[in-house]
């Protein structure tokens, strides 16, 4: 069985600051990962994806994630951070298929000015 | 290109009524797939069909929940009698997959707000 944990359910950071959000997962088999972004009131959109090619994974926005298989990790990066970026954050995880995605329960990520 | 289509974006109904929410997938997609939104639970997918085909209904609640592909590029998730708490966000999702070329994104679309009173 797949499961995502989110370390963090509020981040809050400075613009022009760093963005980290945590990723850990769990799977029996090699993953899929994704994170998606989730705006108020709207749908979830992909910010990026890691299908086994390169570990570094670059997204939409600025934002990317490294993936190590060691410390099962897939946390989100970017290296400033804008107003525009306080939203909900959803890592998540599929099989190979991309049949069941299982998603972390979400951080959200505040930005002051 | 059109994304996910879901109607009602909102709907406010009494318990004991149904509801029907419908879903169009993203064109040449031929996955499909239901998710509720909730604070105590986060994101939980309820069902998802491959090619019409319901291929796993072990996130549906109870009896109450039934979901139907019509045709390829149309579904419907139904609640009847609904209960407040089925109050939720009710998303839909589609993308496209097959064995041997498979591309596991699934595109959202922007969801229904559902309020039982």
């Amino acid at each position: 069985a797949q499961s995502v944990t989110q370390l963090g359910s509020h981040v809050s950071v400075s613009e022009g600051a760093l963005v980290l959000l945590r990723c850990n997962y769990s799977s029996s088999v090699p993953p899929y990962l994704f994170w998606y972004v989730q705006y108020p009131n709207q749908g979830l959109q992909l910010l990026l994806k890691y299908t086994s090619a390169a570990t570094l994974v670059k997204g939409i926005n600025g934002f990317e994630a490294e993936f190590k298989k060691s410390e099962t990790s897939f946390h989100l990066t970017k290296p400033s951070a804008h107003m525009s970026d306080a939203a909900e954050y959803f890592c998540a995880v599929s099989d190979r298929y991309g049949n069941k995605l299982v998603f972390g329960a979400g951080t959200i990520l505040r930005v002051k000015s | 290109d059109a994304g996910v289509i879901q109607s009602p974006r909102h709907e406010v109904t009494e318990m004991g009524q149904e509801v029907t929410l419908r879903c169009k997938l993203i064109s040449g997609h031929n996955s499909l797939f239901w998710y509720r939104q909730t604070m105590m639970r986060g994101l939980e997918l309820l069902i998802y069909f491959n090619n019409n085909v319901p291929i796993d209904d072990s996130g549906m609640p109870e009896d109450r929940f039934s979901a139907k592909m019509p045709n390829a590029s149309f579904s419907t998730l139904k609640i009847q009698p609904s209960e407040p708490r089925d109050s939720a966000v009710y998303f839909c999702a589609s993308s496209y997959a097959t064995i041997t070329m498979t591309r596991p994104e699934q595109f959202f679309g922007p969801g229904t707000r559902l309020t039982v009173l």
